[in-house]
């Protein structure tokens, strides 16, 4: 079945750089994407890369897909404390419609 | 646009009693999806529509959960009878169908409804 696995949390200073990992099932994901949620807030899209790449970078932003080992993940560079949330791991669901599968979340501490 | 709305925000209720959620699209989304949130489970998806009809509520957890979408522009998520277990930030999500193979179909979430069953 579709699955995606996360580690529950990580604490990293100011200043530093955050990598945040994931491991997902289903190899016939088109698109993986990381949502950011804020403290009593709904989702948020962060970033998303396609199945046919192995990195996308955008500003403070670096997502890696190793598609043979099923593995996602997102690097913030100079990680401020506004970074600090959960952040979710998800892929496409299978079947002919939007669904998406998350992860549990990383929660992300940034600690001066 | 003001994004996916949800009402209320909160919501505290004694056990056995009805509570709904309601939930309104972005404007010319065809799908909606409807997630719950709890410390212990993390996120799960209950049910979604796709241009108003129930895709798949294999997540619905009992019969006291049902989810309707009578028009493109609402949607209501109802417990009955509410049990303490229900507690949870409930939320709405929507999103356009993609086209496949070009379109990475972003979905957008509403801030949510913190529902507390006493």
């Amino acid at each position: 079945g579709e699955d995606v696995e996360q580690s529950l949390f990580l604490s990293v200073r100011e200043g530093d750089s955050s990598v945040i990992n994931c491991t997902y099932t289903d190899s016939s994901s088109t698109y993986l994407y990381w949502y950011k949620q804020e403290p009593g807030a709904g989702l948020q899209l962060l970033t998303y890369i396609f199945s046919n790449m192995d990195m996308k970078q955008d500003q403070r932003l670096t997502v890696l897909l190793n598609k043979k080992d099923k593995h996602l993940s997102l690097r913030i560079a100079d990680t401020q404390t506004g970074d600090s949330a959960i952040y979710f791991c998800a892929e496409k669901g299978s079947g002919g419609y939007n669904k998406l599968i998350f992860g549990a979340g990383t929660r992300l501490a940034v600690h001066p | 646009d003001a994004g996916v709305i949800q009402s209320p925000r909160h919501e505290v209720t004694e056990m056995g009693q009805e509570v709904t959620l309601r939930c309104k699209p972005i404007s010319g989304h065809n799908s909606l999806f409807w997630y719950r949130q709890t410390m212990m489970r993390g996120l799960e998806l209950l049910i979604y529509f796709n241009n108003n009809v129930p895709i798949d509520d294999s997540g619905m957890p009992e019969d006291r959960f049902s989810a309707k979408m009578p028009n493109a522009s609402f949607s209501t998520l109802k417990i009955q009878p509410s049990e303490p277990r229900d507690s949870a930030v409930y939320f709405c999500a929507s999103s356009l169908s993609p086209q496949e193979g070009s379109s990475y179909n972003e979905q957008f979430f509403g801030p949510g409804t913190r529902l507390t069953v006493l």
